[in-house]
C-alpha cells in the first residue's frame, strides 16, 4: 500500500523558535496533502490543505503566518511552526490521497512537538 | 459543514465478546463515511469505508459497519474481538463534492481485557 512518512517523529524546542516538519509520500505522487493537529485524547482537527505549486488553504481559525506550509514537489509538503509557544505543543499528522482511490487517504505516523 | 459524534470515548470489553462503536454524523450534503484505526504509537489506518452501493461494508479483519441514512449513523461492529483489536477508532466523513477533507469524530478507545 501507499506509504506516507513524517520527519521528525518527535521534536522538543524552546519557546520562540521555529520548527519544520516534513511529510513525504514515498511511493506515489500527491498534488494535495492535508495537515492535522491532534491534542491528547482528542480527535484530529484539519489545519490546512497543502497544494503543490500553489498556496495552502487554511481552515478557519488557523493562523497562516504561524503555520507556514510549503508543497515544494509532488512528494513533499512541509509545515513550519513559527515562533512556537507551549500552546503549540501537539501531535501533528499529515495525510495524502492516492490518485485513483478517491477519498482514501494515507496518513503519516505523526510528529510529536513539545515546546518548552 | 459536517460534524461527527462518537458517543463513547472508551469501550472496555472482554476478549471474544462482541462490540459496537457508535458514530453519528451531521451534514447538509451527501457524504462518504470512514472508520480509521490508530494502534498505539502508530499512524491512522483505514479500516473500512462507505462510498456507495451496499450499506453494509466489511473489513478484512472482521469489522463491519452499516450506513443508516435515516438515522445518520455508521456504527462499527465486530462479533468477537481479540486482544490485538485494542486501539483508538475514529469515525470520519468527507463531502462527496468536496476536496477530500476529512472531519473526524472524537475517537473511541477500545480496550480488550483477557
Amino acid at each position: 500500500g501507499a506509504v506516507v512518512s513524517q520527519h521528525p517523529s518527535r521534536v522538543i524546542c524552546k519557546s520562540g523558535t521555529s520548527v519544520k516538519i516534513e511529510c513525504r509520500s514515498l511511493d506515489f505522487q500527491a498534488t494535495t496533502m492535508f495537515w492535522y493537529r491532534q491534542f491528547p485524547k482528542q480527535s484530529l482537527m484539519l489545519m490546512a490543505t497543502s497544494n503543490e505549486g500553489s498556496k495552502a488553504t487554511y481552515e478557519q481559525g488557523v493562523e497562516k503566518d504561524k503555520f507556514l506550509i510549503n508543497h515544494a514537489s509532488l512528494t513533499l509538503s512541509t509545515l513550519t511552526v513559527t515562533s512556537a509557544h507551549p500552546e503549540d505543543s501537539s501531535f501533528y499528522i499529515c495525510s495524502a490521497p492516492l490518485a485513483g482511490k478517491y477519498n482514501e487517504q494515507f496518513f503519516g505516523p505523526g510528529t510529536r512537538l513539545t515546546v518548552l | 459543514a459536517q460534524s461527527v459524534t462518537q458517543l463513547d470515548s472508551q469501550v472496555p470489553v472482554f476478549e471474544e465478546a462482541p462490540v459496537e462503536l457508535r458514530c453519528n454524523y451531521s451534514s447538509s450534503v451527501s457524504v462518504y463515511l470512514f472508520w480509521y484505526v490508530q494502534y498505539p504509537n502508530q499512524g491512522l489506518q483505514l479500516l473500512l469505508k462507505y462510498l456507495s452501493g451496499s450499506t453494509l461494508v466489511e473489513s478484512i479483519n472482521g469489522f463491519e459497519a452499516e450506513f443508516n441514512k435515516s438515522q445518520t449513523s455508521f456504527h462499527l461492529r465486530k462479533p468477537s474481538v481479540h486482544i490485538s483489536d485494542t486501539a483508538e477508532y475514529f469515525c470520519a466523513v468527507s463531502d462527496r463534492q468536496g476536496a477530500q477533507k476529512l472531519v473526524f469524530g472524537q475517537g473511541t478507545r477500545l480496550t480488550i481485557n483477557p
